[in-house]
């Protein structure tokens, strides 16, 4: 129930195209769901978060849609660039108890 | 001005050897966080301190041990290192309250690769 699973492992786009990412989750207890990228060498770092009382966050060229009733949240990555090449992670949190459940990753490789 | 920083960034020893990891946050963030990358990418929560006082430690053999002497170091010692505990180590922080969680700020990991 602690789990949050995330497909696809991989994902390769053309330049401009649009990559979708998403995750799935059980415990309806989850109140925070970010987003994280991760270049190579480099911790993770957030890209946006949404919490459960809207249903899509917009931020530049990323997007969350987020179901609650299906229990999944997807990101949209419009416009894709090489530079967007990275290894994105979903992840959900409750408030109050400091533990983040990360997804499994999925590594994006934008061709030029 | 790095937030999250940690040193060393790269260890390489001996099975058996014991090691240490350090990390400081200049944030002001009450909570700081210790977690394991694998050699898959898979990230997994280790300890976590809120205050100085351990409130998360999942399974982890008891060979490691975090210590936070300040709000703002978290310190990770490990004794007698084994072939599976090479992975990169990353230190995280956040100011969380008691009912929102909020951003994870994560270090640049240090890579552990253990001969």
């Amino acid at each position: 129930q602690q789990q949050v699973k995330q497909s696809p492992q991989s994902l390769i786009v053309q330049k401009g195209g649009i990559s979708i990412i998403n995750c799935a989750y059980e415990n309806t207890a989850f109140d925070y769901f970010p987003w994280y990228q991760q270049f190579p060498g480099k911790g993770p770092a957030l890209l946006i978060a949404i919490r459960p009382d809207v249903s899509e966050k917009k931020e530049g060229r990323f997007t969350i849609s987020f179901n609650k009733s299906a229990k999944q949240f997807s990101l949209h990555i419009m416009d894709s660039q090489p530079g967007d090449s990275a290894t994105y992670f979903c992840a959900a949190s409750i408030g109050g108890t400091y533990k983040y459940i990360f997804g499994t990753g999925t590594r994006l490789k934008v061709l030029a | 001005d790095t937030a999250v920083s940690q040193t060393p960034k790269y260890l390489v020893t001996q099975m058996g050897n014991d090691k240490s990891i350090k990390c400081e946050q200049n944030l002001g963030h009450d909570t700081m966080y210790w977690y394991k990358q694998d050699s898959k990418k898979f990230l997994k929560i280790m300890f976590s301190y809120n205050n100085k006082e351990l409130i998360i430690n999942e399974t982890v053999p008891n060979r490691f041990s975090p210590k936070s002497p300040d709000k703002a170091h978290l310190n990770l010692h490990i004794n007698s290192l084994e072939l599976g505990d090479s992975a990169v180590y990353f230190c995280a922080s956040s100011q969380s309250d008691r009912v929102i969680a909020g951003e994870l700020f994560f270090g640049e990991g240090s890579r552990l690769t253990v001969l």
